[in-house]
This record gives C-alpha cells, sequence and structure tokens, in this order.
C-alpha cells in the first residue's frame, strides 16, 4: 500500500546534538514538505522541495536543513538541536497537479531538553 | 496574500450534528479541502470540493461552499465521540503550483 514514513515517531534528545528526521514516501510524488506544528495547532510550512536536488525554504525561517537526493526520500536535519526546536514535526507528499492534497506521515514529536 | 481563518474550538453533544467553519480570502482558489488530525497523528483528508460546486456529500459529511462570501463549512452529521479531532480546511491556489494554505485548525470535541 503507498504511504508516507516518518521515523521515528518520539525523540528526546539533549541540546547541542545533531539529528535527522526520515520521511520517505512510496508514491512516487515530486511534491515533499515539511511542517513545524506548534502546541497549538497552527502548521508552518519550514521546508518543501518539487524534485530531485530542488529544496525551498518555507514560509517559517528554520534552522534545519532538508536534501532531496532521492525521489521517495526528504530527511530533516538539525545540526545542533536546541530546547526552541521542541515541537511536532510532519512530513507531506503531493503530485505535481489535481485535486487530491496532501499525503501526511504519522509526524515525529521532537523534545530537546 | 491567501490567509484562511477558522475558530479555535467546538463542543458538541454526541449524536448532534457539528458544523465547522472555514473562510479563505483568494478568490482564485480551485480546491478546498478539510483535513482531520486525531491526537499524536498526522493530518488524514476527509474531503475536498472544486471551487466551482456549492456542496459535497460524503456519508457523514457535508460541505458547503459559498464562493461569493468565500466561506466553506464542514457539517458532521450524528456527531460521534470518534470525530473528536482537530479538523483543518485548507486551499489550494491555481497559480501556485498545487500548494495548499492551511487554516489553524479547530478543535472538536464531542461530549458522551
Amino acid at each position: 500500500e503507498a504511504d508516507i514514513y516518518q521515523t521515528p515517531r518520539y525523540l528526546v534528545i539533549g541540546t547541542g546534538k545533531k539529528i535527522t528526521l526520515e520521511c520517505s514516501q512510496t508514491m512516487g510524488h515530486d511534491k515533499m514538505y515539511w511542517y513545524q506544528q506548534d502546541p497549538g495547532m497552527e502548521l508552518h510550512l519550514i521546508h518543501y522541495s518539487y524534485g530531485v536536488n530542488s529544496t525551498e525554504k518555507g514560509d517559517l525561517s528554520s534552522e534545519s536543513t532538508v536534501s532531496r537526493i532521492r525521489t521517495e526520500h526528504f530527511p530533516l536535519t538539525l545540526e545542533s538541536a536546541r530546547p526552541s526546536h521542541t515541537s511536532q514535526y510532519l512530513c507531506a507528499s503531493s503530485e505535481w497537479e489535481g485535486a487530491r492534497g496532501y499525503t501526511f506521515g504519522s509526524g515525529t514529536r521532537l523534545t530537546v531538553v | 496574500g491567501e490567509d484562511v481563518e477558522q475558530s479555535l474550538f467546538l463542543s458538541v453533544r454526541e449524536g448532534d450534528s457539528s458544523v465547522i467553519n472555514c473562510t479563505y480570502t483568494d478568490s482564485s482558489s480551485t480546491y478546498l479541502y478539510w483535513y482531520k488530525q486525531e491526537p499524536g497523528a498526522g493530518l488524514q483528508l476527509l474531503t475536498y470540493i472544486f471551487s466551482n460546486m456549492d456542496m459535497k456529500q460524503d456519508q457523514r459529511l457535508t460541505v458547503l461552499l459559498n464562493k461569493k462570501d468565500k466561506h466553506l463549512s464542514l457539517r458532521i452529521a450524528d456527531t460521534q465521540t470518534g470525530d473528536s479531532a482537530i479538523y483543518f480546511c485548507a486551499e489550494s491556489i491555481d497559480n501556485a503550483g498545487n500548494m495548499l494554505t492551511f487554516g489553524g485548525g479547530t478543535r472538536l470535541m464531542v461530549k458522551p
């Protein structure tokens, strides 16, 4: 079954550590997105990609970086985690056109202590 | 720029109908979406409506679109405790490469 996978689901890490949040999709979607979600629910777009070797920053400034070397894989990296990075991170993908909107992963809940 | 607004919170009793409202500003929206987010999970697409439609019904869900007022609503009939979740509306702008703009989410609480 086509789907989008995020790992890990939960991560508690110390300040200053480097971390990579994984996101993979099996649907062959060209477009992929990373959102940061506040405890207050609002979604903030932090990165997106329109295909291999394409990455763009989103509306919310973020200290994270992303890469898109393969169509199915869109990892997000924090070089030095801080408590302010504590949040829920959601990955999504979509087709280039059409009505189906985004397919979301289950999210990674990151806590930096 | 585009903006999508939702009320923060709605509380209903089990068995009643729920109506979640959304307003948007960009008149060039092509598709409008409703997503559901359960605790600790990602967003799940519930339904969508094309901008030239007024209404779409899918089992207990009814979507109403008033394009003149830029108002979208989601009605859930016979609301159940399993419907308790956060509901997001989103719009797709025709000339924005299918990028979605999301509202802030409405938390629906269903009381037994």
